[in-house]
């Protein structure tokens, strides 16, 4: 019972160094989210993706991109890490139905930018 | 635009006693509200919400939440508290309307410290 998926579990990076976070979702969930925590400031939508193929930006996108090719996977990328992106980054997934979509998440990701 | 506030840092209770830990929501329309917790080096787990209907939402681990339309608050309450309930907490609100449809926005968070 796998649920939300998230790799790697932590890494550290080099100032201007890119990577990407992979996240997969067993459940068949329409929407999924990467949000980022940290100390304070509680969890902050960076995009979502209301379906296969579609993104849309969240609260604060700036230096990361995503992209849903295929509906059980969402991928973040940072192109040129920086260090106010040492952060917790969690994945996760919902449907969407009327009577309000509960969010299911990962165990995060731990990135620390040097 | 939808935003939603969780007035305190830190709550700190005894073990036994009664626990409050608040929010309040600011949406245009009839708000879905949520209470997720989250323990160290975990990604968070889903309590209770409400979408409509009875005011008083019961939820995992004991813990209820009452939504309160006039005063725009749905807190989290638990009769009785135990140790294993510190973590940290998060309400979160979605307006099922319009753009914001699909966002889930969530508080600052909220420590839960439960002494012996």
């Amino acid at each position: 019972n796998a649920g939300v998926t998230q790799t790697p579990k932590f890494r550290v990076l080099k100032t201007g160094q890119s990577m990407t976070l992979l996240c997969a979702q067993d459940m068949n969930h329409e929407y999924m989210y990467w949000y980022r925590q940290d100390p304070g400031m509680g969890l902050r939508l960076i995009h979502y993706s209301v379906g296969e193929g579609t993104t849309a930006k969240g609260e604060v996108p700036d230096g990361y991109n995503v992209s849903r090719l295929k509906k059980q996977n969402f991928l973040l990328g940072l192109e040129s890490a920086a260090p106010s992106q040492t952060s917790v980054y969690f994945c996760a997934s919902s449907y969407q139905t009327a009577s309000g979509n509960t969010i299911y998440f990962g165990e995060g990701s731990w990135l620390t930018v040097v | 635009a939808q935003s939603v506030a969780q007035p305190e840092d830190q709550v700190n209770v005894a073990e036994g006693n009664p626990l409050t830990v608040k929010c309040t929501y600011s949406v245009s329309g009839n708000p879905y509200l949520f209470w997720y917790v989250q323990y160290p080096n975990r990604g968070l787990q889903f309590l209770l919400k409400y979408i409509t209907g009875d005011n008083l939402v019961k939820g995992s681990y004991g813990f209820e939440a009452e939504f309160n339309k006039s005063q725009t608050s749905f807190h989290l309450k638990k009769p009785s508290a135990l140790v294993s309930d510190s973590a940290l907490y998060f309400c979160a609100v979605r307006d099922p309307r319009g753009s914001s449809a699909s966002k889930i926005i969530f508080g600052s968070g909220t420590r839960l410290s439960i002494r012996p």
